[in-house]
């Protein structure tokens, strides 16, 4: 069975802070994929990136940044400088290579980021 | 493209009442999933569909059926809600051939009382 599991499940900051989401996930697949999903408070869910299991590689898209270790089944992803539009729930999901319909999700962490 | 879209946004039920939330893509994605959000607890898969007149059961499947006549549409019907079915419900459809990021609807937001 496959799990995700983000310990914090709120985190408050001040502009301009970096904030660190954690992810560790289970699988016992050896291809899989990860993502990150954003859900602003109108509700919608937001694709942020998603990477795949042979491709250990940081990735930084302008203020966000994400951390893969496999050796910790972890996937983490950092806020730099952050913004109040950063505000929001960030969930984390896992799905298996060959059934990449069937997305497990983490809780959530929510970011409140205070002016 | 509208992408994903959801109808009703918003709903009532009696217990014991049944409804159909819909749900519709234009993208021509042969993969569709509905989820559903619980405070606390993130998304959790209830059927999904890798095509047209094929559908199977995900994490939480009791309490709804769903039917996949066309590419485009994948309604979610509840028999006779439950308290427990109180929830927002996710849509979501994927491009089986390139991609494996899925793409949600604006979501319902279900209360049964």
């Amino acid at each position: 069975a496959q799990k995700v599991t983000q310990a914090q499940t709120e985190i408050s900051v001040v502009e301009k802070e970096d904030v660190t989401l954690d992810c560790v996930y289970e699988t016992r697949d050896t291809t899989y994929y990860l993502f990150w999903y954003k859900q602003p408070p109108s509700g919608e869910l937001v694709f942020l990136i998603r990477r795949n299991s042979f491709d250990e590689q940081n990735e930084i898209s302008g203020r966000y940044s994400w951390n893969f270790q496999k050796s910790t089944s972890s996937f983490n992803f950092t806020i730099t400088a952050s913004q109040v539009v950063d505000s929001a729930v960030y969930f984390c999901a896992l799905t298996r290579g060959a059934a990449g319909n069937k997305l497990t999700f983490g809780g959530g962490t929510r970011v409140l980021v205070k002016p | 493209n509208a992408g994903v879209t959801q109808t009703p946004k918003f709903q009532v039920l009696k217990t014991g009442q049944s409804m159909t939330l819909q749900c519709a893509q234009d993208m021509n994605h042969e993969y569709m999933s509905w989820y559903r959000q619980d405070p606390g607890m993130g998304l959790r898969l209830i059927h999904y569909s890798v095509g047209a007149g094929i559908t199977d059961q995900g994490e939480v499947p009791n309490g709804y059926n769903v039917s996949r006549s066309t590419t485009e549409d994948f309604p979610l019907r509840l028999l006779s809600a439950a308290p427990s079915q109180t929830s927002v419900y996710f849509c979501a459809s994927r491009d089986g051939a390139s991609t494996y990021e899925q793409y949600f609807g604006p979501g319902t937001r279900l209360t049964v009382t």
